[in-house]
């Protein structure tokens, strides 16, 4: 089966330093992956739209600055949180949409960011 | 209102009960329709994916769409402890790309 990977699983950092997240499909294509964030208890929130070899498009509400996305390839889309702050303490998931299968997508395990 | 619907529980059964799961949701232009399961601190999961309106059956899990009501469900059959879990509901007009997703119903499932 599909199989989406996302690095680190957990990572804990100082207010005011960056912090990048990998998300990889590990046996597809992924033209399109997912940015999502998700609270405790709560569903996930779409964050942006990540398009290979094009700019991020972010949803209402989110800072394109704050959360800076790159998508280099068919396989790998980071999530770098500039200048992290302890209100951004949240579980990131990314997601890939199979090129060959548009309407399915397959979720990374997440990353939990903790900032002090 | 929200796009999407979901009761949040939590719904506790015991083991070997049918489970029913369902949402609501207010946008016709929706047409693919899944069902996530997630573990505690995991991502989610991929258990069922629909097309438009029917059934569709994988094992001791089927989903339903109706697009007549705007409502989809999925049921568990002879359940396991091993299927507590929160369950996600997502819809997709498939433009984008962009899932639409229920708040997530938390299932406890007791031996």
């Amino acid at each position: 089966g599909a199989v989406v990977s996302q690095h680190p699983s957990w990572v804990i950092c100082k207010s005011g330093t960056s912090v990048k997240i990998e998300c990889r499909s590990l046996d597809f294509q992924a033209t399109t992956m997912f940015w999502y964030r998700q609270f405790p208890k709560q569903s996930l929130m779409l964050m942006a739209t990540s398009n290979e070899g094009s700019k991020a498009t972010y949803e209402q509400g989110v800072e394109k600055d704050k959360f800076l996305i790159n998508h280099a390839s068919l396989t790998l889309s980071t999530l770098t949180v500039t200048s992290a702050h302890p209100e951004d303490s949240s579980f990131y998931i990314c997601s890939a949409r199979d090129s060959l299968r548009a309407d399915t997508q397959y979720f990374g395990p997440g990353t939990r960011l903790t900032v002090l | 209102q929200k796009e999407v619907e979901q009761d949040p529980g939590p719904l506790s059964v015991p083991e070997g009960a049918i489970v029913s799961l369902n949402c609501t949701y207010s946008n016709s232009a929706f047409q693919y329709f899944m069902w996530y399961r997630q573990y505690s601190r995991k991502g989610p999961e991929l258990l069922m994916y629909t097309y438009s309106s029917g059934n569709k059956e994988d094992g001791r899990f089927t989903a339903q769409v109706d697009k007549s009501s705007k409502y989809i469900s999925l049921f568990i059959r002879d359940s396991q402890p091993s299927d507590s879990a929160t369950y996600l509901c997502a819809m997709s007009s498939s433009n984008t790309g962009k899932l639409i997703f229920g708040q997530g119903t938390t299932l406890q499932v007791k031996p």
